[in-house]
């Protein structure tokens, strides 16, 4: 059965702080892994990777892919209180599935000022 | 650009009761998804319609779970009878046939 795995499930830091999320996968069919931002209920889009190795960045967040190892990480630089949100991973897998995505268990991130 | 639009924001009801939630997509998205997101868990696919076609309800309860999506725009999604298990974040998502999803504020259910 496909499965998301998130890592750590719950982290507290203070403003400042430098953050990595982990998402690991194991899917039969691989085409593309996402990141969402979610506070209160909107999942928001931050970053979709479908290369290994290349990184994708917007601002003070970062993401990169290792489809050899099956995970990505979510690197939060400089961290601030807005950026307290659950986060969430999910990847797509292509074909007839195109367009439904399987997420994982998010990680509570809390920026402490 | 207006987002998804979901209703109602909250809605509390008993077991054994039916309840229905209202989707209105961002205009010209053919692809619309209802997720179901229990606490502490990520978002879970219920239904997928392509236009006004389904094209995945394979985790939907169907027993007590329909969803429709006349005209290929606004859907609902209706549970009857409710469980307890079902209360949850019904979040609604459109697309325009990409990955990127774009999602609404859902509906947070309460079955007592």
């Amino acid at each position: 059965e496909d499965k998301v795995v998130q890592s750590p499930l719950s982290l507290v830091v203070h403003e400042g702080d430098t953050v990595t999320l982990n998402c690991s996968y194991e899917v039969t069919n691989f085409r593309s892994l996402l990141w969402y931002k979610q506070e209160k209920k909107a999942p928001t889009f931050l970053f979709m990777l479908t290369s290994s190795g290349i990184e994708k960045k917007s601002g003070r967040l970062s993401s990169i892919l290792d489809k050899k190892e099956l995970f990505s990480i979510l690197n939060i630089t400089a961290t601030q209180t807005g950026d307290s949100a659950v986060y969430l991973c999910a990847f797509n897998a292509g074909g007839t599935s195109y367009g439904k995505l399987t997420f994982g268990q998010g990680t509570i991130l809390t920026v402490h000022p | 650009e207006a987002g998804v639009a979901q209703s109602p924001r909250y809605k509390i009801i008993e077991k054994r009761q039916s309840v229905a939630f209202w989707c209105n997509p961002i205009s010209g998205h053919a692809t619309l998804y209802w997720y179901q997101q229990i606490l502490g868990q990520g978002p879970k696919l219920l239904i997928q319609f392509q236009n006004n076609g389904v094209v995945d309800d394979s985790q939907l309860p169907k027993d007590r779970f329909s969803a429709e999506r006349l005209k290929g725009v606004d859907s609902t999604l209706k549970i009857q009878p409710a469980k307890l298990e079902d209360s949850a974040v019904y979040l609604c998502a459109s697309s325009l046939g990409q990955v990127e999803l774009f999602f609404g504020s859902g509906t947070q259910l309460s079955v007592l």
